[in-house]
């Protein structure tokens, strides 16, 4: 079946910095990938839309200049948060799938903890 | 946009025991998931039933797209079932693969 890695699993950094989450699919092309943010106790929320080859698309109040999307290729898709604050602390998840009409495939997620 | 309701919020049950968790969804919808979400965040595909029925072990799920809801059947609980089950929409008028997930259900199952 389908199957999406994520990396790191988790990641603990200092105010200010930057970190960047990958998200690859293992046995399948996938041109257009998802990147969800969930807090504590909510559900997911989608953050943006990877676009291989162009420009992200990002959902109503998600800042695109924070969170930069980079989909080099047909299996990997990076997310970046630069200049981490405490409120970006949170569980981010990234999904793909092989077309229309069929399901969606979510890697393990990374937990991102900023001090 | 869809707008998504999962019901009930928390469900307590002995093990052992069968349940039903409800989704209702406000449009027509081009795909309908269920997952469960281990305590460990993993998210676990369950079903893809944007129509129909489909079973899987203990599991089995119903979609009813011209009313609008899904409903999830857990027979037999165990232990392991813990945790939370989001259904999650992708709605008919939505570019492919653009999700909304209701708030969730949160099972608990006691031995």
């Amino acid at each position: 079946g389908a199957v999406v890695s994520q990396h790191p699993s988790w990641v603990i950094c200092k105010s200010g910095t930057s970190v960047k989450i990958e998200c690859r699919s293992l046995d399948f092309q996938a041109t257009t990938m998802f990147w969800y943010r969930q807090f504590p106790k909510q559900s997911l929320m989608l953050m943006a839309t990877s676009n291989e080859g162009s420009k992200a698309t990002y959902e109503q109040g998600v800042e695109k200049d924070k969170f930069l999307i980079n989909h080099a290729s047909l299996t990997l898709s990076t997310l970046t948060v630069t200049s981490a604050h405490p409120e970006d602390s949170s569980f981010y998840i990234c999904s793909a799938g092989q077309g229309k009409y069929s399901p969606l495939h979510f890697g393990n997620g990374t937990r991102l903890t900023v001090t | 946009g869809i707008q998504v309701e999962q019901s009930p919020p928390d469900l307590i049950l002995q093990e052992g025991a069968n349940s039903t968790l409800r989704c209702n969804f406000s449009d027509s919808v081009n795909n309908l998931q269920w997952f469960h979400q281990n305590p460990w965040g993993q998210l676990i595909n369950l079903f893809y039933i944007p129509s129909g029925t489909k079973q899987n072990g203990r599991l089995s799920a119903t979609t009813v797209a011209t009313e609008r809801y899904s409903l999830l059947y857990i027979s037999s609980s165990q232990t392991t079932d813990s945790g939370v089950y989001f259904c999650a929409v992708e709605g008919g008028g939505t570019s492919y693969g653009k999700l909304t997930f209701g708030q969730g259900t949160i099972l608990t199952v006691h031995p």
